[in-house]
């Protein structure tokens, strides 16, 4: 079975400073997808970044970006120049390839940037 | 793209009686759904897996005959709350599939309170 873990319950930074988000992972699996989601207080859940495990190049989307180190299984997420509406919980996932397959989550990271 | 809309977005109901969920794919055909569920502070979990044409797949210790799931058609999927009680106040998340790029897009989310 999979797991997802993020070792940090909860993080706080400045606006415009850079911060980043802990993720690590166990599988046995070769081929997968990883996931970061924010969850705002209105609790949608939005996609931030995907990264595919057999892709090498690090995924970003704008001021996200990903440092995937697929031997270490781990998959940070890094958020640059932060704004007040970065604030959220944070979660990273992982879903396997091939098919409908489930998401596993982490327990999340809740973020807060103070003006 | 890859809007997915749930109705109602919170409902109340007296202890005994049935709550119907609605999840609905906007902009895309998905085969495939999810029904999660989500206490305060915490992760997501999964309760099922709907498939269009045929029958949930239910996670371990979720009740099939308590959490009636109905995915008739390629777009919207329903979650029903039969006899419900206080103990099943919470926030249910559905989220849909998209075909192309194995990536869960997530509905708003519904506050179910049972008085």
């Amino acid at each position: 079975a999979q797991t997802v873990t993020q070792s940090q319950p909860e993080m706080s930074v400045q606006e415009a400073e850079t911060v980043t988000l802990s993720c690590t992972y166990d599988t046995s699996e070769n081929n997968y997808y990883l996931f970061w989601y924010k969850q705002p207080p209105s609790r949608q859940m939005i996609l931030v970044i995907r990264q595919e495990a057999y892709k090498q190049q690090n995924a970003t989307e704008n001021r996200f970006s990903v440092n995937f180190q697929k031997a270490a299984k781990s998959f940070s997420l890094k958020i640059s120049d932060s704004q007040l509406g970065d604030t959220a919980m944070y979660f990273c996932a992982f879903m396997k390839h091939g098919g409908a397959q489930k998401l596993v989550f982490g327990q999340g990271t809740r973020l807060t940037i103070n003006p | 793209g890859a809007v997915v809309s749930q109705h109602p977005s919170r409902v109340i109901c007296k202890s005994g009686t049935s709550v119907k969920i609605e999840c609905r794919s906007l902009d895309f055909q998905a085969t495939t759904m999810f029904w999660y569920r989500q206490f305060p502070k915490q992760s997501l979990m999964l309760m099922a897996t709907s498939n269009e044409g045929s029958k949930a797949t239910y996670e371990q210790g979720v009740e099939k005959d308590k959490f009636l799931i109905n995915h008739a058609s390629l777009t919207l999927s329903t979650l029903t709350v039969t006899s419900a009680h206080p103990e099943d106040s919470s926030f249910y998340i559905c989220s849909a599939l998209g075909d192309r790029e194995e990536t869960q897009y997530f509905g708003p989310g519904t506050r179910l309170l049972v008085l």
